[in-house]
């Protein structure tokens, strides 16, 4: 019930082209829900995170959107460029009680030219 | 602001020999401390957090302990490393108030010959 599940593991993209990256989750008292980005030889960093009271958030090229009656939640790149290769790496946490977040097994993302 | 810092940046340490790597963070009061692990091409392995001074909770049995002699240090331990301990190891922090996301450290390239 803790597990959140990512998909796909790879993915190669266009430069120009949309990335999706798709994150289901089983435990309702999960409340929120980043995302993170890593470079190779670097640690991982939040790109961009939700809370299940709303269904979309955009940051510049990054949108989350969230879908709480089916428990799932994607991170869509627009226009994706060869500085978006990167691993991500979806995660879910509660504060009920829980001071750890549950991370996906991560997607690493090739946007060639 | 609050900064999180990790070393040694890259470590290289024969079989059976011990290790300490440390992290401290700055900029904060009481926060939770957390040391991942990272194989090659892998996701992250959660190996110990800490809600508190001398407070460690263990999330995987194996070769490694941690300590947290300070508020804001958490220190990575073995007595006698084996070549399986190689890997990419992070630490990170949150806050212990409802802002969930982790900010983790820049790791450390642990190699075990």
């Amino acid at each position: 019930q803790q597990q959140v599940k990512q998909s796909p593991q790879s993915l190669i993209v266009q430069k120009g082209g949309i990335s999706i990256i798709n994150c289901a989750y089983e435990n309702t008292a999960f409340d929120y829900f980043p995302w993170y980005q890593q470079f190779p030889g670097k640690g991982p960093a939040l790109l961009i995170a939700i809370r299940p009271d709303v269904s979309e958030k955009k940051e510049g090229r990054f949108t989350i959107s969230f879908n709480k009656s089916a428990k799932q939640f994607s991170l869509h790149i627009m226009d994706s460029q060869p500085g978006d290769s990167a691993t991500y790496f979806c995660a879910a946490g509660s504060g009920a009680g829980s001071y750890q977040l549950t991370f996906g097994k991560g997607t690493k993302l090739s946007v060639i030219p | 602001s609050q900064t999180i810092h990790q070393w040694p940046a890259t470590l290289v340490q024969p079989v059976g020999s011990p290790l300490s790597l440390e992290c401290t963070v700055e900029g904060t009061s009481n926060p939770n401390l957390y040391w991942y692990r990272q194989a090659a091409g892998r996701g992250l392995q959660l190996l110990f957090y800490s809600v508190g001074i001398g407070q460690i909770s263990s999330e995987v049995p194996q070769n490694l302990s941690a300590s947290r002699p300070q508020d804001r240090q958490f220190i990575l331990s073995s007595k006698k490393l084996l070549l399986s301990d190689s890997g990419f190891y992070l630490c990170a922090w949150t806050s212990a108030s409802p802002n969930y996301g982790y900010t983790f450290g820049s790791g450390t390239r642990l190699t075990v010959v």
